[in-house]
C-alpha cells in the first residue's frame, strides 16, 4: 500500500522551461511534506518543504504547492537548469512525537533537463 | 564537513552470510535512521533510533538488527543475508526527531548485492 505516490517515473524538459513534478498521498494524517533531490552515487538531500497549514512555499527557483483537499502536491522548478537533472523524491511526515523524522517516500521521478 | 559517513560503499554477499553496515554522524544529532531504496519503491524505513539508547522498527524491519552504539554511531546488521535484501542502504540523521519540519541528512549509501 503506497501511501505516497509519484506516478511519473521520468520527466524531460528543456533548459529554461518549467519543470513540474507531482505527488499524491492517501494518508490524511500526513501534515508535513518534503522534497528531496538525489544525484547518482549520492544520498538524497533536502530541497524544500511545506506544512499542511500552507498551500505554497517558495525558495528561489523552487516552489511547492499543496492541495490538501485533493491530497496532492507539486514541485515547480523555474527556470529549469541542466544541473537540476536528478531523481526527485516526495516525502511525507505525520503528527506525533516519535513519528517526526520517519518519512514515507514516493517512488521518485527522474528529471532530465536538456541544454 | 563529513556529515553522515557510511561504510562500506559496495558489498557482495552470498546467501546466508552476515555483515554489518556502519554509519557515523558528526553533527551531534540525536536521531538516526536506516532506509533501503529499491527500484520503483522509493526509500523505506528499516529501523530508527530516536535518541541514544533507543531503537525501534520501521516499515520493513524483518531480517535486520540495529545497534545504537553511542550518539554518533548506528549500525545495521544482516544476520543471514537473502537475495531479497539486495538494495541500496542509506543511513540518515536528524537533529532531534521531535519536530515535523526536521530535515534528514543522508549518507552516500551502501550498494549491497546478495547472490
Amino acid at each position: 500500500d503506497q501511501q505516497v505516490k509519484q506516478n511519473s517515473p521520468s520527466l524531460s524538459v528543456q533548459e529554461g522551461r518549467i519543470s513540474i513534478l507531482n505527488c499524491d498521498y492517501t494518508n490524511s494524517m500526513f501534515d508535513y511534506f518534503l522534497w528531496y533531490k538525489k544525484y547518482p552515487a549520492e544520498g538524497p538531500t533536502f530541497l524544500i518543504s511545506i506544512s499542511s497549514i500552507k498551500d505554497k512555499n517558495e525558495d528561489g527557483r523552487f516552489t511547492v504547492f499543496l492541495n490538501k483537499s485533493a491530497k496532492h502536491l507539486s514541485l515547480h522548478i523555474v527556470p529549469s537548469q541542466p544541473g537540476d537533472s536528478a531523481v526527485y523524491f516526495c516525502a511525507a511526515s505525520g503528527t506525533g512525537g516519535t513519528s517526526y523524522g520517519k518519512l514515507t517516500f514516493g517512488q521518485g521521478t527522474i528529471l532530465t533537463v536538456h541544454p | 564537513n563529513a556529515g553522515v559517513t557510511q561504510t562500506p560503499k559496495f558489498q557482495v554477499l552470498k546467501t546466508g552470510q552476515s555483515m554489518t553496515l556502519q554509519c557515523a554522524q558528526d553533527m551531534n544529532h540525536n536521531s538516526m535512521y536506516w532506509y533501503r531504496q529499491d527500484p520503483g519503491m522509493g526509500l523505506r524505513l528499516i529501523y530508527y533510533s530516536a535518541s541514544e539508547g533507543t531503537t525501534d522498527k520501521g516499515e520493513v524491519p524483518n531480517g535486520y538488527n540495529v545497534s545504537r552504539l553511542n550518539k554518533r554511531e548506528f549500525s545495521l546488521r544482516l544476520e543471514s543475508a537473502a537475495p531479497s535484501q539486495t538494495s541500496v542502504y542509506f543511513c540518515a540523521s536528524s537533529e532531534s526527531g521531535q519536530s515535523n519540519n526536521e530535515k534528514l541528512f543522508f549518507g552516500s549509501g551502501t550498494q549491497l548485492s546478495v547472490l
